[in-house]
C-alpha cells in the first residue's frame, strides 16, 4: 500500500538554526513527492516538490531530495526564521489520490 | 483567481442535524478532493471525483455524500452530524488525477463543531 511517515512534533529551534524534518514513504510504482506547509488558520500550501529518483525540489531555502533506495524524501533548510514557522506534511502522489504524513510542527524562536 | 473556495469557514451543528459545506474552484481542475485533518493524524480522504458525473470513496467516507454536477462545484454533505465529525475539512484540485507530478490546490479550510 502507500503510505507516508514523518517525524512528530514539535520541533522547536532558534533563529538561524538548521532544521531536518524526516519522511520515509511506502509506496507502488512510482510516485511523485511533495511537502506542504501550513501557517496557522489557513490550508495547505505546496513548498516543494520531486517527481522521479534522486530529484531534488527546492524553494524558499528549503531542499528535499528524492531517495528511493532509502524510501525517504527528507526536509532541510540551512537557516530558520521566525516566519517559518507552521505545520510541514510530507506528501506522495500515487495514481488518483495524496497520501499524507501527519505533520511535523516546527516552532522557530528569536 | 480565486482558486478554491470553501464556505463556511466556521460552523457548529448538533448531533443529528445536516449541513452541505461547499467546495468551487475556478482553475477549470478535473480532480477535486476532500480530506479531514485530525490532530496527530494528517489529512485523510473522505471522497473525491475525477470529473463531472464521477465520484468514488476514499479513506474515510462513512457518514459523507457528494456530488459532482459540474468541474466547478465539489459540495460535501454531512446527513446527520456526530460529535465524531468534529473536523477541520479541506476541500482540494489538481489539474487531473493521472498526472501524479501535480500538485494540489487546497482551500482555507471548514472548521466543523459537533456537539
Amino acid at each position: 500500500g502507500n503510505s507516508v511517515t514523518q517525524m512528530e512534533g514539535p520541533v522547536t529551534l532558534s533563529e538561524e538554526a538548521f532544521l531536518t524534518i524526516n519522511c520515509t514513504y511506502t509506496a507502488t510504482g512510482y510516485p511523485s513527492l511533495f511537502w506542504y506547509v501550513q501557517y496557522p488558520g489557513e490550508g495547505l500550501q505546496l513548498l516543494l516538490k520531486a517527481t522521479k529518483a534522486d530529484d531534488k525540489g527546492s524553494n524558499k531555502g528549503f531542499e528535499a531530495t528524492y531517495r528511493k533506495e532509502t524510501t525517504s524524501f527528507h526536509l532541510e533548510k540551512g537557516s530558520v526564521q521566525v516566519s517559518d514557522s507552521a505545520v510541514y506534511f510530507c506528501a506522495l502522489s500515487n495514481f488518483n489520490k495524496f497520501y499524507f504524513g501527519s505533520g511535523t510542527k516546527l516552532n522557530v524562536k528569536p | 483567481n480565486a482558486g478554491v473556495t470553501q464556505t463556511p469557514k466556521f460552523q457548529v451543528l448538533k448531533t443529528g442535524q445536516s449541513m452541505t459545506l461547499q467546495c468551487a474552484q475556478d482553475m477549470n481542475h478535473e480532480y477535486m478532493s476532500w480530506y479531514r485533518q485530525d490532530p496527530g493524524m494528517g489529512l485523510r480522504l473522505i471522497h473525491y471525483s475525477v470529473g463531472a458525473g464521477i465520484t468514488d470513496q476514499g479513506e474515510v467516507p462513512n457518514g459523507y455524500n457528494v456530488s459532482r454536477s459540474t468541474t466547478e462545484d465539489f459540495p460535501l454533505r454531512l446527513l446527520s452530524a456526530a460529535p465524531s465529525q468534529t473536523s477541520v475539512y479541506f476541500c482540494a484540485s489538481r489539474i487531473t488525477g493521472q498526472a501524479m507530478n501535480t500538485e494540489a490546490f487546497f482551500g482555507q479550510g471548514t472548521r466543523l463543531t459537533v456537539v
